[in-house]
């Protein structure tokens, strides 16, 4: 079975720019996450979806993060403009909406802002 | 305020040695404890998760420990080996609709040496 699926696996850009990172879930399932990992914070949650709808999006840090998940199949992370702070492995993961089901998680996308 | 605390932070044992790590959280509203293990340019994967009504879950070499008055839990692994060198993170996590939504302590990088 293919796992979460991220793209691009390595982004360097220089500050200001828009950065779009992809996410396609494992199908059948109904919970989609993305969350942030540097160094300092370790791993946050920024965002997750439940059946294409975001719930709770209070670790997104600000205005310039938005997400979006326009099917089951499909999710967005986009800063506009992106800041050297920004720079972090950004991952996605999912998992099935039955009690204690694992998150399974993407190999991330690790974002440089220049 | 970090509401998952992880200790140690890094950690060298020897192959076949026992590896501990330990974590503790404040929030009672936190009902379910996995762990996950991740390897360098990869995404955390489940490794092991226990329950608050159970003191003790063991799978294969790694066993976990719950100490729910202490609200203190830790992972052990037996007969460490050098394949097991990777980055630990605990996480409590509480319920969220369908679903459990995890907080992750900081990761604890282990290296066993052959």
């Amino acid at each position: 079975d293919a796992g979460v699926i991220q793209s691009p696996r390595h982004e360097v850009t220089e500050m200001g720019q828009e950065v779009t990172l992809r996410c396609k879930p494992i199908s059948g399932h109904d919970y989609l996450f993305w969350y942030r990992q540097t160094m300092m914070r370790g791993l946050e949650l920024l965002i997750y979806f439940n059946n294409n709808v975001p719930i709770d999006d209070s670790g997104m840090p600000e205005d310039r993060f938005s997400a979006k998940m326009p099917n089951a199949s499909f999710s967005t992370l986009k800063i506009q403009p992106s800041e050297p702070r920004d720079s972090a492995v950004y991952f996605c993961a999912s998992s099935k909406g039955q009690g204690s089901q694992p998150q399974h998680f993407g190999d991330g996308t690790r974002l440089s802002i220049l | 305020q970090q509401q998952v605390k992880q200790s140690p932070q890094s950690l060298i044992v020897q192959k076949g040695g026992i590896s501990i790590i330990n974590c503790a959280y404040e929030n009672t509203a936190f009902d379910y404890f996995p762990w996950y293990q991740q390897f360098p340019g990869k995404g955390p994967a489940l490794l092991i998760a226990i329950r608050p009504d159970v003191s003790e879950k063991k799978e294969g070499r790694f066993t976990i420990s719950f100490n729910k008055s202490a609200k203190q839990f830790s992972l052990h692994i037996m007969d460490s080996q050098p394949g097991d060198s990777a980055t630990y993170f605990c996480a409590a996590s509480k319920r969220a609709g369908g679903s459990y939504i995890p907080t992750f302590g900081r990761g604890t990088s282990l290296i066993v040496h052959p």
